[in-house]
């Protein structure tokens, strides 16, 4: 069974401070993918990391791509009210995605 | 383009009713799958269909749970007699393709199962 532990599953910051956020398993993936889920509604894909050590720039967000495939980092800069959600990373292994636990992150203003 | 569509978006069910959601993919999507979040939780794969057809089943309980999705109209997924550990949010999503690789899947608002 294929797990994927994301930490920490909580976080509380003010605006303008600076998260990091991580997702590891000891399976290797083709694929990773980071989702952010607002409550009510359905995870929407933020982007997919493919190579071992990748790195994805989306504005104040960071995505990284442990060398192993194994692993991944999400950095936040300078966090605002918009970006509080619950943040999940998915393994992708044939047709499925294995999710991680989340991280609800939430930015006070 | 129409999104992925669930519902209901709320289902209520007493023990030992059965559930039906309905899962309409985004136009051109032939492939359909489903997954379950408990609160405060990820997501966790349940089933993968094509038209017609069921690719993988393995995360469906064996037993109460099935799915299908027809030649024509919106993918279903049953639950027979429901129990309070079925209560959770059931989550469709679509892709254009399936296979192998980092194919991308869209995924719906979901359909939150309340069993009293």
């Amino acid at each position: 069974t294929q797990l994927l532990e994301q930490s920490p599953q909580f976080l509380s910051i003010q605006e303008g401070e600076n998260l990091t956020v991580y997702c590891n398993s000891s399976s290797v993936f083709s694929s990773l993918q980071w989702y952010r889920q607002e409550p009510g509604e359905g995870p929407v894909l933020l982007v997919t990391v493919v190579t071992g050590g990748e790195v994805k720039k989306l504005k104040r967000l960071t995505f990284q791509f442990g060398d192993a495939r194994k692993d991944s980092s999400l950095h936040i800069t300078a966090a605002q009210p918009g970006d509080t959600g619950l943040y999940l990373c998915a393994g992708v292994a044939g047709n499925m995605l294995t999710f991680g636990g989340g991280t609800r992150l939430m930015v006070k203003p | 383009n129409a999104g992925v569509m669930q519902n209901p978006r709320h289902l209520v069910r007493r023990r030992g009713q059965e559930a039906r959601l309905r899962c309409s993919p985004m136009k051109g999507h032939s492939h359909v799958y489903w997954y379950r979040q408990l609160p405060e939780e990820g997501l966790k794969f349940m089933v993968y269909l094509q038209k017609e057809n069921i690719i993988d089943e393995s995360g469906m309980p064996k037993e109460r749970f099935s799915a299908e999705f027809p030649k024509e109209g919106p993918s279903i997924l049953r639950i027979q007699q429901v129990v309070r550990g079925d209560s959770a949010a059931y989550f469709c999503a679509s892709s254009v393709r399936g296979g192998r690789g980092a194919v991308e899947q869209f995924f719906g608002p979901g359909t939150r199962l309340t069993v009293l």
